[in-house]
């Protein structure tokens, strides 16, 4: 069975600091790809990055970056020059490749303070 | 990037109504939808896979009989609660898959049953 699991319910950060939010998963597979998706008080969901499990090189987005340890099935979100737009739940998900399926962890709730 | 609309927005049925939801792809055509549900302050839990010209594809646990799901064309899958009740509340959200590996979400469903 595939889990994601998100062991931080919730999560403040200053303005302009660093996070790291944690996302741990379980799978058999090899092939597949994990994501982290951001849900603001619209409760949009909105992709914020992707990663291949084949690649080794960690996916970056702009303040948005990836530590994705294959090995050990984690795959953290480290969000640089925290904004007060990025107050949000946060979803860490995990979609088998070739698979119409994901799965999304508990989520975290992030509040950024001014 | 890819546009997922739903309408409406929000509804308020009385209870043993049934109420339609509607999911578009406005920009891309989309074979594969999803629909979520999401209880306050919880995560996306997947009710069903909707494949467009066939029937959908349900989670274990959820009534396939309550939930009527039609993916009639390219761009709209439906889902319908029927003889809805105060414990049908909650938010819903579609998706649409497009490519390989990803997913654009609509805006999501607010059903409140009186």
């Amino acid at each position: 069975a595939q889990t994601v699991t998100q062991s931080q319910p919730e999560m403040s950060v200053q303005e302009a600091e660093t996070v790291t939010l944690s996302c741990t998963y379980d799978t058999s597979e090899n092939n597949y790809y994990l994501f982290w998706y951001k849900q603001p008080p619209s409760r949009q969901m909105i992709l914020v990055i992707r990663q291949e499990a084949y690649k080794q090189q960690n996916a970056t987005e702009n303040r948005f970056s990836v530590n994705f340890q294959k090995a050990a099935k984690s795959f953290s979100l480290k969000i640089s020059d925290s904004q007060l737009g990025d107050t949000a739940m946060y979803f860490c998900a995990y979609l088998l490749y070739n698979f119409n399926k994901f799965y999304f962890g508990s989520g975290t709730k992030l509040n950024v303070k001014p | 990037g890819a546009v997922v609309s739903q309408h409406p927005s929000r509804v308020i049925c009385k209870s043993g109504t049934s109420v339609k939801i509607e999911c578009r792809s406005l920009d891309f055509q989309a074979t594969t939808m999803f629909w979520y549900r999401q209880f306050p302050k919880q995560s996306l839990m997947l009710m069903a896979t909707s494949n467009e010209g066939s029937k959908a594809t349900y989670e274990q646990g959820v009534e396939k009989d309550k939930f009527l799901i039609n993916h009639a064309s390219l761009t709209l899958s439906t889902l319908t609660v029927t003889s809805a009740h105060p414990e049908d509340s909650s938010f819903y959200i579609c998706s649409a898959r497009l490519g390989y590996n990803e997913q654009f979400f609509g805006p999501g469903t607010r059903l409140t049953v009186l």
